[in-house]
């Protein structure tokens, strides 16, 4: 079984620049989460999709960031525009069910520098 | 604000040593409690998923346990090998599917 796929696996830019991420999760999972991982601290959630809608997006710094899931399967994170302190490392996870004792599985992320 | 912690933050270890991490978290509302495992570069991989007081669960020399009365769980790991350096990861999850993660124990074991 395929894991859970992200793009690019690096990524620098500019601070005031914009980046997008891409995630394909398992299939048959319907839920997809996207994480801020912060050097020194552990994976912030930013956004909780189930299926193609929003179930949880309240750490999600709404005037930059960006996410969607068009057909309930892909996702995309967008940031626009960049600041240095969104320097982090993106993951994406998926799981079969809506539930805190379901199992998250997580792509291999995408490590994101701003200068 | 729900806060998970987890100590301690590193631990450097050598080869064959027994090691164990605590994670700390909220005894109110409890769900469930995971256990992860990261190495650099790779994705984060579930060890374990544990929602019952007194939960003890084991995976070849790592083993879990749980104390939703009081608000623990301990990652232990017999006979450390190089391979399982890794940082560790608690995370709290809620009836609804969020995941709140503490900060992690950087493991280094060294031959």
């Amino acid at each position: 079984e395929a894991g859970v796929a992200q793009s690019p696996r690096y990524k620098i830019i500019e601070k005031r620049q914009s980046v997008a991420f891409w995630c394909n999760p398992i299939s048959g999972h319907a839920t997809l989460y996207w994480y801020q991982q912060i050097l020194g601290q552990g994976p912030k959630l930013l956004i909780q999709f189930q299926n193609n809608g929003v179930v949880d997006d309240s750490q999600l710094p709404k005037d930059r960031f960006s996410a969607e899931r068009l057909k309930g399967v892909d996702s995309t994170l967008k940031i626009q525009p960049a600041k240095l302190e969104d320097s982090a490392v993106y993951l994406c996870a998926s799981s079969l069910v809506s539930s805190g004792a379901g199992e998250q599985f997580f792509g291999p992320g995408t490590r994101l520098t701003v200068l | 604000i729900l806060n998970v912690e987890q100590s301690p933050q590193s631990l450097h270890v050598q080869e064959g040593d027994s090691t164990n991490f605590t994670c700390s978290f909220p005894s109110s509302n409890f769900y469930a409690l995971h256990w992860y495992r990261w190495e650099t570069a790779k994705s984060p991989e579930a060890l374990f998923v544990m929602t019952l007081n007194g939960d003890e669960k084991k995976k070849g020399r790592i083993s879990a346990t749980l104390n939703t009365k009081e608000g623990y769980s301990y990652l232990y790991i017999k006979g450390s090998q190089p391979e399982d350096s890794a940082t560790y990861l608690c995370a709290f999850g809620n009836q609804g599917g969020k995941l709140i993660f503490g900060q992690g124990t950087e493991l280094s074991v060294k031959p």
